[in-house]
């Protein structure tokens, strides 16, 4: 069964600092797709990032960057220089490559402290 | 910037009863999804809709739901019987075409089954 685990329920940084984010996932499949999704307080979810397993290059979106180990099955979240409206929850999601199922973890709180 | 939209945002129901949440999917998207959030829970992928069929769905997604798109725009999701644990908030979402990678999700309904 594909799985995938956030173990960090909360985390917090102060602005324009940076955190990371961890995010493991189960699966037996070699082509799938690795996501970060971001919940604000208005829970409209929105794409941050998104990485394909075929590729090595790590994805990197302006403060945002992802760490994606294949063999481990590890896709952390970096945002670099926090502010205050990075304040959210975020999901890590989980695609095999030809279905359409995202997986989602549990989450994790992010505060962004000034 | 086209959004997904859903209504209503909170939806009180009794037991039993029959209740219809609706969405509107971005306008030129061809796959719908339902994701649903029980409190304090991971979001969990219920059904997937394209071409005016069901092409995945979880064991959630029992005989108790029904998805429907009856126009061109709206696309429903429908529990025929309310227990109290569909009380959740239920995301609709949609995505591009085959190629497209992103699901936009809509702002999500609170569904509470009294």
């Amino acid at each position: 069964a594909q799985t995938v685990t956030q173990s960090q329920p909360e985390m917090s940084v102060q602005e324009a600092e940076t955190v990371t984010l961890s995010c493991t996932y189960d699966t037996s499949e070699s082509d799938y797709y690795l996501f970060w999704y971001k919940q604000p307080p208005s829970r409209q979810m929105i794409l941050v990032i998104r990485q394909e397993a075929y590729k090595q290059q790590n994805a990197t979106e302006n403060r945002f960057s992802v760490n994606f180990q294949k063999a481990a099955k590890s896709f952390s979240l970096k945002i670099s220089d926090s502010q205050l409206g990075d304040a959210a929850m975020y999901f890590c999601a989980y695609r095999i490559y030809n279905t359409d199922k995202l997986i989602f973890g549990t989450g994790t709180r992010l505060q962004v402290f000034p | 910037e086209p959004e997904v939209t859903q209504t209503p945002s909170h939806q009180v129901t009794q037991m039993g009863q029959e209740v219809i949440l609706r969405c509107v999917p971005i306008s030129n998207h061809l796959y719908f999804y339902w994701y649903r959030q029980i409190l304090g829970q991971k979001v969990e992928f219920l059904v997937s809709f394209y071409n005016n069929e069901i092409s995945e769905k979880s064991e959630i997604f029992d005989d108790q739901f029904s998805v429907e798109r009856p126009d061109g725009s709206n696309f429903t999701l429908k529990i025929r019987s309310t227990k109290l644990e569909d009380s959740a908030m239920y995301f609709c979402a949609s995505r591009g075409d085959l190629r497209s990678y992103e699901q936009y999700f809509g702002p999500g309904t609170r569904l509470t089954v009294t």
